[in-house]
């Protein structure tokens, strides 16, 4: 198993551009999450899905889109990338019950 | 909304000496609590996980805590030793089947040989 995967490692972006952070999942997972770690923040919520077809907001969501249409794929989209979103940025999976899967991250500059 | 704090932002421990870690929370009891490990530059790892009916739970030199009279956790590494420097972060979680994890800010513990 490759566990939880995220693409890219890296990215600069400038203000107002769009872009999409991959994440998938080969452990028939059914929670996904985004977060963003910010020094100091700590770990926070921006989106999750329980399923396939279902996602919600978390703690941050604004400026931030997902989509889950299958039980592996989650994509984080950035609308208009703004300076406050220069983050990293980790997807997560677990079972209902249980640990959550962290992927290695993305981090994120926008200039 | 739930509040998580971590008692310190860093901890330097002997090596050889037992560290705790504390984590307090407020307002609503969770069901369950976790404990994870982040090295620089990588996703936090799981450690352990605990539930509200329990009072204690050990992995081999780990061990965690949960006392929801205090709102409180304690996580313990026994016989520490250099390579258990990393951030320690405790995450809670209201209900069974509530995806709202909630992550204290964590702890940056160092073994100091």
């Amino acid at each position: 198993n490759a566990g939880v995967t995220q693409t890219p490692k890296f990215q600069v972006l400038k203000t107002g551009q769009s872009m999409t952070l991959q994440c998938a999942q080969d452990m028939n997972h059914e929670y996904m999450s985004w977060y963003r770690q910010d020094p100091g923040m700590g770990l926070r919520l921006i989106h999750y899905s329980v399923g396939a077809g279902i996602t919600d907001q978390g703690e941050v969501p604004n400026g931030y889109n997902v989509s889950r249409s299958t039980t592996e794929d989650f994509p984080l989209r950035l609308l208009s990338a703004a300076p406050s979103q220069t983050s990293v940025y980790f997807c997560a999976s677990r079972a209902r019950v249980d640990e959550q899967y962290f992927g290695p991250g993305t981090r994120l500059t926008v200039t | 909304s739930q509040k998580i704090e971590q008692n310190s932002e860093a901890l330097n421990i002997q090596e050889g000496k037992t560290a705790t870690l504390t984590c307090n929370y407020t307002n609503y009891s969770p069901a369950y609590l976790q404990w994870y490990r982040q090295d620089p530059g990588r996703g936090p790892v799981f450690l352990l996980l605990i539930r509200e009916n329990e009072k204690e739970k050990r992995k081999e030199r780990l061990k965690v805590t949960f006392d929801t009279t205090l709102k409180q956790s304690l996580f313990h590494i026994t016989a520490s030793q250099p390579a258990d420097s990393a951030t320690y972060l405790c995450a809670l979680d209201r209900s069974f089947g509530n995806e709202k994890l909630t992550f204290g800010t964590g702890t940056r513990l160092t073994i100091i040989p």
